[in-house]
C-alpha cells in the first residue's frame, strides 16, 4: 500500500514569496490534514477536510494560508505571502476513520523562508 | 493549542534500559494516541489506547492511561539505540460545529530520546 505522498521535500524562498505544497494521500482515505511543525515543536493542526470539505480550520492564519481538496483526493497548501515565522515542516496525513483511528503521515515539505 | 504536556522533554539512557515518557493532557478525550518521529521524517503511529481502557502493550511498549488524573505514560522496554527518537503523545477528542462531527487530534511537545550504544 502507498504512503501519503507529499511534495516538495524541501523549498526555500525569501519572505513575501509565495509557495504552495501538495499532499496525495492513501487510497479510500477519506480524512485529510495538514499540520505544522516548528523545530523543536509538536504538530499544530492547520487543517482538517472530510472528503473535499473542511471540519476545522480554527489554527489556519487565513490571511496567508489557504487550503484545498481536489475532489476529495490531493491536497494543496497555498501560503502568500511567506513570513519568517512559517519557516516550519508541513506535515500532511490521511486517516480512513472520520472520529478516531491512527494517522498516516507523509514525509512533510521543509520550509525556510529568509 | 497543545493539548498534551510531556515529561520529560528529553532523555538518555543506554542501551538495555527501559525509557518512561509520561503525558498530561486537560480535556476529556475518546482516546490518546503515542507516535515516534525519526529525526527529519514524518510521524509514526504506534499504539492507541482509548479512554476506557487503563493498559495496552504492544511489543517492548507498554501504554497506561488514567483518565482521573489527566494522564498517560509510555514505556519501553529493553530499549535499543535504534529507539533514538522523538516521541509525541496526542489526545484524540470528539467536537462538533455546524452540525459535523469529527475527531481532533492534538500533539503534545514531545520528548526526545537518546539510546546510547
Amino acid at each position: 500500500e502507498a504512503g501519503v505522498a507529499q511534495s516538495p521535500r524541501y523549498k526555500i524562498i525569501e519572505k513575501r514569496q509565495s509557495v504552495a505544497f501538495w499532499c496525495n494521500p492513501i487510497s479510500g482515505h477519506a480524512t485529510l490534514y495538514w499540520y505544522q511543525q516548528i523545530l523543536g515543536q509538536g504538530p499544530k493542526l492547520l487543517i482538517q477536510f472530510q472528503n473535499n470539505g473542511v471540519v476545522d480550520d480554527s489554527q489556519l492564519p487565513k490571511d496567508r494560508f489557504s487550503a484545498e481538496r481536489l475532489k476529495g483526493v490531493d491536497s494543496t497548501l497555498k501560503i502568500q505571502p511567506a513570513k519568517l515565522e512559517d519557516s516550519a515542516v508541513y506535515l500532511c496525513a490521511s486517516s480512513f476513520a472520520r472520529a478516531t483511528g491512527e494517522l498516516f503521515f507523509g514525509e512533510g515539505s521543509r520550509l525556510t523562508v529568509l | 493549542s497543545q493539548q498534551g504536556e510531556e515529561d520529560p522533554q528529553a532523555l538518555s539512557i543506554q542501551e538495555g534500559e527501559n525509557a518512561t515518557m509520561n503525558c498530561s493532557y486537560k480535556t476529556s478525550i475518546n482516546n490518546l494516541q503515542w507516535y515516534r518521529q525519526n529525526s527529519g521524517r514524518g510521524l509514526v503511529h504506534l499504539i492507541l489506547i482509548r479512554s476506557n481502557e487503563r493498559e495496552k502493550h504492544s511489543g517492548r511498549l507498554r501504554v497506561t492511561l488514567d483518565t482521573s488524573k489527566k494522564s498517560s505514560s509510555l514505556l519501553i522496554t529493553a530499549s535499543r539505540a535504534a529507539d533514538t527518537a522523538s516521541y509525541f503523545c496526542a489526545t484524540d477528542a470528539y467536537l462538533s460545529t455546524g452540525g459535523t462531527s469529527y475527531g481532533k487530534l492534538t500533539f503534545g511537545q514531545g520528548t526526545i530520546l537518546t539510546v546510547h550504544p
